[in-house]
């Protein structure tokens, strides 16, 4: 079963705009991950944070995970159209080698 | 520079024919996985290999079987389609710890008649 979601499902955002997706889990985890899939294609990480984290940024990508509310969210800056895909959170938890999904926001960024 | 490589891109099977996809990966990562996904869904894990040490997914349907001969390949079989199983399955590479990324490839994009 899934252990997280994600909100919003879908998000819609004009080109430069800036898109922020939510992820919220149940356990205690090593690391949260993000991927990235574009339509009919697999997935491709983005960024990882791990337990002991608050933030990290990799270029126009920030994400925050806090621990206490079981929360991650991914924000990217300055949006392009080739931004739009879906994004999907996963954790790790205790020794386990198996990424659990979030649910997954779709983002779509108009030209 | 593919680096997880599945074959074919596009499958299309008859309902109960018997059905194989494949994954080779050139990262000589130990662990390789076989993921379920059906439309606007997050991916489902069925199993995973850690070198050749097979773990099942408690709620991987019988049908489903894998195989790795070696290293960079893995084989996901599904014995019996049924029109329930027309999905996305995506196969994915890590090294096996637990704070590493995993490695998609493109996916093989199942169709039962």
């Amino acid at each position: 079963s899934q252990q997280g979601e994600e909100d919003p499902q879908a998000l819609s955002i004009q080109e430069g705009e800036n898109a922020t997706m939510n992820c919220s889990y149940k356990t205690s985890i090593n690391n949260l991950q993000w991927y990235r899939q574009n339509s009919g294609r697999g997935l491709v990480h983005l960024i990882l944070i791990r337990s002991n984290e608050r933030e990290k940024h990799s270029g126009r990508l920030r994400v925050t995970l806090d621990t206490s509310k079981k929360s991650s969210s991914l924000l990217i800056t300055a949006s392009r159209a080739a931004d739009t895909a879906s994004y999907f959170c996963a954790t790790i938890s205790g020794s386990a080698r198996q990424l659990t999904f979030g649910s997954g926001t779709q983002l779509t960024v108009l030209p | 520079d593919a680096m997880v490589i599945q074959n074919p891109r596009y499958q299309v099977t008859q309902f109960g024919k018997p059905v194989t996809l494949s994954c080779s990966q050139t990262l000589n990562h130990n662990v390789m996985y076989w993921y379920q996904q059906k439309s606007s869904q997050a991916p489902k894990l069925l199993f995973h290999y850690y070198d050749k040490d097979f773990n099942n997914e408690a709620d991987t349907p019988d049908n489903f079987q894998s195989r790795r001969p070696n290293t960079s390949f893995c084989f996901l079989d599904i014995r019996s389609p049924g029109l329930g199983d027309a999905a996305m399955y995506l196969c994915a590479t890590s090294r096996g710890g637990s704070s590493d990324e995993q490695f998609f490839g493109p996916g093989t994009r199942l169709t039962v008649l």
